[in-house]
């Protein structure tokens, strides 16, 4: 079964460092996700991303992230300086036009010291 | 008002019981209603979803939307030990990026 896949699985950082995190949704699906889960909280929306552009964000989603799709496969999440608060499993999903049902990747878990 | 409120548990139950887990939302223009199974340290994966009020079933899980109450259930029968997870109903608001808005997730414990 086609599988959305992220990397890494566990990212340490120091606060005001840049994380990257990866994902490799599956491969015909059209719309891609990010969310997240802060420990003991609910999953919520960061961002859409459709058509090459962001579709719709969150308000957690502010000048620090970015999206992109560097090539037809990837898609990456880019938090520009961390925050301790930001520190939460990050989940990665794609859809397809025909499939309201979202895949999600297994997340990776950031941690910000 | 929160958008989706679901009771965080822990339910833990017997081998073969019937389980029953339950969402109330707040938006009337939510049209998909979903459950998702959490495994510790995965991500959510897609049990059903449905659209309409009523039921759909699949296997031993039942969907149950009742939109005039706004309130939507999911019944596991013949619970296993493998069905120990955390469910987390979510909610689909249409447009065209159908974003995902999440309960919190309940944790249930089938002891054999």
């Amino acid at each position: 079964e086609p599988e959305v896949t992220q990397t890494p699985s566990h990212q340490v950082t120091q606060m005001g460092q840049e994380v990257i995190l990866r994902c490799v949704p599956i491969s015909n699906h059209l719309y891609f996700y990010w969310y997240r889960q802060i420990l003991g909280q609910k999953v919520e929306f960061l961002v859409s991303f459709y058509n090459n552009e962001i579709s719709e964000k969150s308000e957690i989603f502010d000048d620090q992230f970015s999206v992109e799709r560097p090539d037809g496969s990837n898609f990456t999440l880019k938090i520009r300086s961390t925050k301790l608060e930001d520190s939460a499993m990050y989940f990665c999903a794609s859809r397809n036009t025909a499939n309201y049902g979202y895949t999600f990747g297994s997340g990776t878990r950031l941690t910000v010291v | 008002q929160k958008e989706v409120e679901q009771d965080p548990g822990p339910l833990s139950v017997p081998e073969g019981a019937i389980v029953s887990l339950n969402c109330t939302y707040s938006n009337s223009a939510f049209q998909y209603f979903m459950w998702y199974r959490q495994y510790s340290r995965k991500g959510p994966e897609l049990l059903m979803y449905t659209y309409s009020s009523g039921n759909k079933e699949d296997g031993r899980f039942t969907a149950q939307v009742d939109k005039s109450s706004k309130y939507i259930s999911l019944f596991i029968r013949d619970s296993q030990p493998s069905d120990s997870a955390t469910y987390l109903c979510a909610i689909l608001s249409g447009g065209s990026n159908y974003k995902l808005t999440f309960g919190k997730g309940t944790l249930l414990t089938v002891n054999p």
